[in-house]
């Protein structure tokens, strides 16, 4: 059971375009959703997270878009540039406890110059 | 602080050896997780440690895998028995508790490759 859905799988965009990545999750129980960034050959960093309490978080040109009701979160990726070409994963967690992230699929972004 | 750490970042082995991978986290930090991360997938949770306690393991972690924390700094995983399905990128993280999601650290990984 998958319990974070991510989509689209793959994105190309052009520089200076609009990239948008979208997640849905089931687990009501879940009120941290980060997005990390991982580029070939290494590990995931974390880019942005938000909690449910607010419905729009921005830092630098990523906004995480947050909508509680329909269950669903998307990162947007404003002026995408060829240095934004990675993998992105959304993820889904409890805020406290152990926090041990679901994962999303991926979307591989490819931002052509 | 130099980041979480992993070793070997490669490892290719023929079916049926066993082999170990090496974590080493950041200094402060005294959560460490194992994750296995498959072409195309996200991460999945193996198991977690507190210090040297093992608190959760997934079902994903089979009898042939074990994970050690001895001393609570460094962790070994262990996959006795390899098989070609256990091919993927092996993830260790670290962090601290009063950071949660933030201070979430991934090391560069070891990938498996069973021949």
């Amino acid at each position: 059971q998958q319990q974070v859905k991510q989509s689209p799988q793959s994105l190309i965009v052009q520089k200076g375009g609009i990239s948008i990545i979208n997640c849905a999750y089931e687990n009501t129980a879940f009120d941290y959703f980060p997005w990390y960034q991982q580029f070939p050959g290494k590990g995931p960093a974390l880019l942005i997270a938000i909690r449910p309490d607010v419905s729009e978080k921005k830092e630098g040109r990523f906004t995480i878009s947050f909508n509680k009701s329909a269950k669903q979160f998307s990162l947007h990726i404003m002026d995408s540039q060829p240095g934004d070409s990675a993998t992105y994963f959304c993820a889904a967690s409890r805020a406290g406890g152990s926090y041990i992230p679901t994962f999303g699929r991926g979307t591989s972004l490819i931002v052509h110059p | 602080d130099t980041g979480v750490s992993q070793d070997p970042r490669h490892k290719i082995t023929k079916r049926g050896q066993n082999v170990t991978f090496r974590c080493d986290p950041i200094s402060e930090h005294n959560r460490l997780y194992w994750y296995r991360q498959t072409l195309g997938q996200g991460p999945e949770f193996l198991t977690y440690f507190q210090n040297e306690a093992q608190l959760e393991k997934s079902r994903l972690l089979s009898d042939r895998f074990s994970a050690e924390r001895p001393k609570g700094s460094f962790s070994t995983l262990e996959i006795q028995r390899t098989e070609q399905g256990d091919s993927a990128m092996y993830l260790c993280a670290s962090s601290r508790p009063d950071r949660g999601g933030y201070g979430y650290t991934f090391g560069s990984g070891t990938r498996l490759t069973v021949v």
